[in-house]
C-alpha cells in the first residue's frame, strides 16, 4: 500500500531533550515536506526536500533540522525542543513537479505526530 | 507569498441540508486541493482541480475551480454526520521556483442530527 509513515504518533517530552520524528514513504517520491498545524494558524511548512541531499527552509524552520540521505526517509529533528514547538506535525510526499510536465500529482500525508513539550 | 482564505471558518448545518465552503487565493491558482481532516487526525485527500472551470464530484461532494476569480468552492449535498470534520483547501505555490503547498485556515463543519 502506498503510504507515508510517521513515527511516533504521540510524544510527550521535556524541554531541551533532543528528539527525532521519522517519516518514510514507499512511493519513490522525490519531494517531501514537513508541516506543523496549530489552532488558528493552520498548516505551515517547516522544511522541504526536492530530492536526496537537497533540503530548504519553509515558513517556520527555526528550531528544526532535517536530513535527506535516502529518497524514502525525511526525519525531522528537534535539537532542543521548547514548549512553543508543541504541535501536530505532518509529513507529506509528492512527485516533484516540473514546469514541462505540469501539475498533475497529489500530495500524500502521513497520519500525524502529536508532540507535547513540557 | 500566496495566501488562501476559506469561508466560513465554521459551519453548523442540519443533517440533510446542502452547504458550500469557499476558498479564495491571493494569487493565480495552478493546482487546488481539497482535504478533509477529522479532529486531530491526518489529512484525507478529496479532490484536485487543475484547470479553470474544472468540476469534480465524489459521492455527494462537488468541487469547482474558478480560475479567473482565483477561487474554488466545495459543495456537499444532503449532508450526513460522516461529513463532519475540518475541510482544508491547499494550493500549489510557485514562489521563486520552489514547490510548496499552502493551506487555508480550514472550515470546521458540524452536522446536527
Amino acid at each position: 500500500e502506498a503510504q507515508v509513515t510517521q513515527n511516533p504518533r504521540y510524544l510527550i517530552t521535556v524541554t531541551g531533550k533532543k528528539l527525532t520524528v521519522t517519516c518514510s514513504q514507499n512511493m519513490n517520491h522525490e519531494y517531501m515536506s514537513w508541516y506543523r498545524q496549530d489552532p488558528g494558524l493552520g498548516l505551515r511548512q517547516i522544511y522541504y526536500s526536492m530530492n536526496v541531499e537537497v533540503t530548504d527552509k519553509g515558513d517556520v524552520p527555526e528550531g528544526y533540522k532535517v536530513s535527506r540521505k535516502e529518497k524514502r526517509n525525511f526525519p525531522l529533528i528537534l535539537e532542543s525542543p521548547s514548549p512553543n514547538q508543541t504541535s501536530l506535525y505532518f509529513c507529506a510526499s509528492s512527485l516533484f513537479r516540473r514546469k514541462e510536465v505540469g501539475f498533475g500529482y497529489g500530495y500524500t500525508f502521513g497520519s500525524g505526530t502529536r508532540l507535547t513539550v513540557v | 507569498s500566496q495566501e488562501l482564505e476559506q469561508s466560513p471558518q465554521s459551519l453548523i448545518v442540519q443533517e440533510g441540508k446542502n452547504l458550500t465552503i469557499n476558498c479564495t487565493s491571493s494569487k493565480t491558482l495552478y493546482g487546488l486541493y481539497w482535504y478533509k481532516q477529522k479532529y486531530g487526525e491526518g489529512l484525507i485527500f478529496l479532490m484536485m482541480l487543475q484547470k479553470g472551470g474544472e468540476e469534480k464530484s465524489h459521492e455527494k461532494i462537488t468541487a469547482k475551480l474558478d480560475e479567473k476569480k482565483q477561487q474554488s468552492s466545495l459543495h456537499i449535498t444532503a449532508s450526513q454526520p460522516s461529513h463532519a470534520g475540518i475541510y482544508l483547501c491547499g494550493a500549489d505555490s510557485r514562489d521563486q521556483g520552489a514547490q510548496k503547498l499552502v493551506f487555508g485556515q480550514g472550515t470546521r463543519l458540524t452536522i446536527n442530527p
